[in-house]
């Protein structure tokens, strides 16, 4: 079966400061999207960076970098300088080919940023 | 460019009683979803429309529930009779067209409590 696990159910952080958020998966798939999103409290999901599996190098946006380790089937996102609006669920997610283009979510894991 | 919108943004209703919910996607998204959020997990694809084409309805409990996707635009989703266990929030997204690993771009959710 194929899985995303979030080992981190809740984590935390200092305002300006660096945090990881671990995500691993199982597939046994070759072509594949990775995903991070972003659910604020009360507020809609929005996507934060998006990763192809064939592409070594790892995808930026802004504050937001991966660590993509296609060998070890892990992705995990890390935010500079930490801002209180940072303060949200983040999931991770892949889309594995012939799936249906579905994509496969872990639990989250929920990120509080602190002054 | 105007969001996927989504109403009501909440409901309480009683077991057995029957609810709807209408979605209104990004204009020129050929690619309409919906999923069920229970608090504490990540989102579960419940159906996935391409254009007024149902291409994904596995995990949809047929005898309850029931969507459309009108014209290739607008979808409602109903359940009837709901259940206890049908307290979620309820996410409908929107994609541009049916590449894989597009992004998905999300309204702001139907929180359902059912009691």
């Amino acid at each position: 079966a194929q899985t995303v696990t979030q080992s981190q159910p809740e984590m935390s952080v200092q305002e300006a400061e660096t945090v990881t958020l671990s995500c691993t998966y199982d597939t046994s798939e070759n072509n594949y999207y990775l995903f991070w999103y972003k659910q604020p409290p009360s507020r809609q999901m929005i996507l934060v960076i998006r990763q192809e599996a064939y592409k070594q190098q790892n995808a930026t946006e802004n504050r937001f970098s991966v660590n993509f380790q296609k060998a070890a089937k892990s992705f995990s996102l890390k935010i500079s300088d930490s801002q209180l609006g940072d303060t949200a669920m983040y999931f991770c997610a892949f889309a594995p080919a012939g799936n249906n283009r579905k994509l496969i979510w872990g639990l989250g894991t929920s990120l509080a940023v602190n002054p | 460019e105007a969001g996927v919108a989504q109403s009501p943004r909440y409901k309480i209703i009683e077991k057995r009683q029957s609810v709807a919910f209408w979605c209104n996607p990004i204009s020129g998204h050929a690619t309409l979803y919906w999923y069920q959020q229970i608090l504490g997990q990540g989102p579960k694809l419940l159906i996935q429309f391409q254009n007024n084409g149902v291409v994904d309805d596995s995990q949809l409990p047929k005898d309850r529930f029931s969507a459309e996707r009108l014209k290739g635009v607008d979808s409602t989703l109903k359940i009837q009779p709901a259940k206890l266990e049908d307290s979620a929030v309820y996410l409908c997204a929107s994609s541009l067209g049916d590449v894989w690993g597009e992004t998905q771009y999300f309204g702001p959710g139907t929180r359902l409590l059912v009691l």
